[in-house]
């Protein structure tokens, strides 16, 4: 159970382009979903947190314009890179925190890797 | 505000023997810790969990962690390292955002 999947799994993409990366909870529903970015050989840095048909909050320092985050329904989430460049090449990992009897823990996604040439 | 302090970005164990790895935290409230694994270009998997109940924890794959409030540590470990627990370990507090630490690789030797 808690199973969190994320797609697609890797992208490569030119810069100036957008790319959408979605987080899915396959077996319960999600009221809170979390981003975060991991540069090689490094922790885990939150980008923010959604909750489930409001804004999402964002960390210091992430600029919600170039990361847009969609939180539509219990089970989505999707984080939308806009005008990628190198610099956003990097491993995004979604979590989910679910609902009753879930609320305690992050469950997280495979991740994805994101390649700007 | 909540951190993690880990010690040690790589831990080398010989296979068979004990596999320790120290995790210290700070929290203003009383925490939620958690310890992930996490294999190459693969996200987190949950070793364990505490969350106020048991201090002593057990977890998936021969891994426990005690919760020490005196010492303010959440100590990982497991009596006999196996080839496959070679991977990056991670120590979080939370309950709501979770503040990770640097993380530990762990290599087996075998």
């Amino acid at each position: 159970g808690a199973v969190v999947s994320q797609h697609p799994s890797r992208v490569i993409c030119k810069s100036g382009t957008s790319v959408k990366i979605e987080c899915r909870s396959l077996d319960f529903q999600a009221t809170t979903m979390f981003w975060y970015r991991q540069f090689p050989k490094q922790s885990l840095m939150l980008m923010a947190t959604s909750n489930e048909g409001s804004k999402a909050t964002y960390e210091q320092g992430v600029e919600k314009d170039k990361f847009l985050i969609n939180h539509a329904s219990l089970t989505l989430s999707t984080l939308t890179v806009t005008s990628a460049h190198p610099e956003d090449s990097s491993f995004y990992i979604c979590s989910a925190r679910g609902t009753s009897g879930l609320t305690d823990t992050q469950y997280f996604g495979p991740g994805t890797r994101l390649t700007v040439l | 505000a909540q951190s993690v302090t880990q010690l040690g970005s790589h831990v080398s164990v010989s296979e068979g023997a004990l596999v320790l790895l120290r995790c210290n935290y700070s929290s203003s409230v009383p925490p939620y810790l958690f310890w992930y694994v996490q294999y190459p270009n693969q996200g987190l998997q949950l070793l364990l969990k505490y969350t106020s109940a048991a201090t002593l924890v057990k977890g998936i794959n021969g891994f426990e962690a005690e919760f020490k409030k005196s010492e303010t540590s959440f100590h990982l470990t497991k009596p006999s390292a196996h080839m496959s627990d070679a991977a990056e370990y991670f120590c979080a507090v939370g309950p709501e955002r979770l503040a990770f630490g640097k993380g530990n690789q762990v290599v087996v030797i075998p």
